[in-house]
Order: C-alpha cells, then structure tokens, then sequence
C-alpha cells in the first residue's frame, strides 16, 4: 500500500553483527518512520525523518541510527545487533507529516531475529 | 506512555454495529483523534481522523464528544475480517508522530 516496501523480509542474524534494513516508497513523501513491534508493548517509534537528511529520534532509540540520502529510502542500522532488537520493525510514511493532521501508512513489516 | 484509554478486548456479532470507545481526557486545542487498526502480522492500517466534529468514511464513523474528552469509532457492519486489535491515537504538531497504546482487541464472531 501507498507504494512502500521494506527489504529484507525476513532476517536471521547473530549478536554483534550489523544490519541494515531498508524503507523504500515510490511516492515521494517528506515524512518517513521507523516502529518497532514486541508482544505486550505495541508499536514503538525508533527515529523519524522530516526530510532528507533530517531525522529525530522517537521514543526507543538507543542502539538504532538512521539515515535519509534520498527522498525514497530510510535507513535503520543496528550497529552491533542484540538479541533484546530481535522484533518485527515497520516503516511508515505520512502524507502531511506535521502540518495538521498526519495520516501515516505502513509497509508490510520486516521479522528481525537475533541470535 | 500513551494519552488513551481503550478497553483491552471486545466482541461483536457479525452483521452488527461494532462500537469502540477510546478516553482521551487530556487531549489538547490543536491534537487530532486518530483510529487505525492493525490485523494480524500485518501493518497498521489508517481507518479515519477527527478533530472537533464527527467524521464518516467509507470504512467507518468517529464521534468526538462536545468536551473531546473521549470518542467511539463505529464500524457499522462488522464482518469477520474486521477482527483485528484497533488503535486509537491522539496526535498534534509533534513532527508527526503517533504514539501507539495497546489497543482494544476486537473479535466479530459469526
């Protein structure tokens, strides 16, 4: 929906290892997101980006950085992956962002598991 | 940390009026009511928004009452593929962001 994939799918890695995963959507929208998902906890915003190159940090951060070369793709990379990240991680984008009302759409998800 | 209030879990018969109620007492002038829904392993779906007067769309209804301090989004046929858990978020001009509770938990049942 509303043109967004994330890549990988699926992933399995180990404890230390980096992973980058990847947001990309097709309609050029300013506002992009990265969730994250655990039982019991809902969704959680990890960082957001207001524009290329522009990115804030949400409300788990720690352990995750992001990055915005272009208008299409946002970056999440764990630096040295633990298994407390083992998630499923959602991109989102918004049409209007924070300009009044913000109506955000997700890709499909992304099932990290960290060993 | 989030500003809603929503019953854990709800039933509904397939074919009735399914109506979910969110408390949002601190909500402020400029914040909007949002409604998404999110059903299994999949990504949260948007559903409808409101600030001060009642929307409709072709998915469902939201009632905000007079005050704001609360609001009931109405699914007004429900059918078994409207089970799913449903978020009701206030947000204003924070850059954006939705800040996402646990949800009431719906289930229609035949």
């Amino acid at each position: 929906d509303a043109g967004i994939t994330q890549s990988p799918r699926h992933k399995v890695t180990e404890t230390g290892t980096p992973v980058t995963l990847r947001c990309h959507q097709t309609e050029n929208h300013r506002y992009m997101y990265w969730y994250r998902q655990d039982p019991g906890h809902g969704l959680r915003l990890i960082h957001y980006s207001y524009g290329v190159k522009d990115t804030d940090k949400g409300e788990v951060s720690d352990g995750y950085s992001v990055s915005r070369s272009k208008t299409e793709d946002f970056l999440l990379t764990l630096e040295s992956a633990t298994s407390s990240q083992t998630s499923v991680y959602f991109c989102a984008i918004s049409t209007s962002g924070n300009f009044g009302w913000n109506e955000q759409f997700f890709g499909p998800g992304t099932r990290l598991t960290v060993l | 940390d989030a500003k809603t209030t929503q019953p854990p879990s709800m039933d509904c018969a397939e074919g009735r009026a399914a109506n979910l109620p969110c408390n949002h007492s601190t909500i402020s002038g400029n914040e909007y009511v949002y409604w998404y829904r999110q059903i299994h392993s999949q990504g949260p779906q948007y559903i409808i928004h409101g600030l001060k007067n009642n929307e409709t769309n072709e998915m469902a209804s939201l009632i905000i009452t007079e005050d704001r301090k609360s609001s009931t989004l109405i699914l007004p046929h429900a059918t078994l593929r409207d089970t799913a858990v449903y978020y009701c978020i206030v947000s204003g001009n924070q850059g954006g962001k939705l800040i996402f509770g646990q949800g009431t938990e719906l289930s229609v049942k035949p």
